[in-house]
């Protein structure tokens, strides 16, 4: 059953700290996305590649955010310094474009990241 | 620019009751796709069902149905006989493809709660 893979679940740090969010698209996928959940904004998007290049960081805070792709099975968001408004659920999610056809993005289970 | 607008923000049955998730959609683009994700109290986000612009069919899976109209860029979601494990709370998402970020823009959601 092919899924979407993220870590951790759950993260619980102090603010200045470095995190890392980690996920697996899909195999053969060639679209991977990030987006925030938060109460008072809901679902946003930080940043999503192509073919392992980035496409649109238009959502991400430049200064302490940063997206990359080691390879076509890892995919990595990277908050430094963390601060406490940064707390909210991270998705990460993964789709097939081939073409002009985009398939539909299958998401991951999110890591719920706590800042204090 | 895209916009998603859901405008119930909670909405409370009782089981085997009908229920209808409103859906309207803003969007420049002539080719654009619409979906449904799911989400549920553990949280993850899933897919139910994508849509292109081009086809105005309405979809029916098992208890679900999908009525799309162009005409009122409206994209609703029925659950016939609603049941207690519908309780969730569900997005309605736009993507276009020509132009600008293939981006999923989600609506706020509708949180559905489903009573015994």
């Amino acid at each position: 059953d092919a899924r979407v893979t993220q870590t951790p679940r759950h993260k619980v740090t102090e603010m200045g700290q470095e995190v890392t969010m980690r996920c697996q698209p899909i195999l053969g996928h060639n679209t991977v996305f990030w987006y925030r959940q938060t109460m008072m904004q809901g679902l946003e998007l930080l940043a999503y590649f192509r073919n392992r290049a980035p496409l649109d960081d238009s959502g991400m805070p430049k200064d302490r955010f940063s997206a990359e792709m080691p390879d076509a099975t890892l995919a990595t968001l990277k908050i430094q310094p963390s601060e406490p408004r940064d707390s909210a659920v991270y998705f990460c999610a993964s789709g097939l474009r081939q073409g002009s056809l985009n398939t539909e993005a299958f998401f991951g289970q999110g890591t719920r990241l706590t800042v204090v | 620019a895209q916009k998603v607008t859901q405008a119930q923000t909670e909405i409370s049955v009782v089981e085997k009751e009908d229920v209808t998730l409103d859906c309207v959609y803003e969007t420049r683009d002539t080719t654009y796709y619409l979906f449904w994700y799911k989400q549920p109290p553990s949280g993850e986000l899933v897919f139910l069902i994508r849509r292109n612009s081009f086809d105005e069919q309405n979809e029916i899976s098992g208890r679900y149905s999908w009525n799309f109209q162009k005409s009122t860029s409206s994209f609703n979601f029925t659950i016939t006989a609603s049941q207690v494990v519908d309780s969730a709370v569900y997005f309605c998402a736009l993507s276009a493809t020509q132009g600008g970020s293939e981006k999923l823009v989600f609506g706020k959601g509708t949180k559905l709660t489903v009573n015994p």
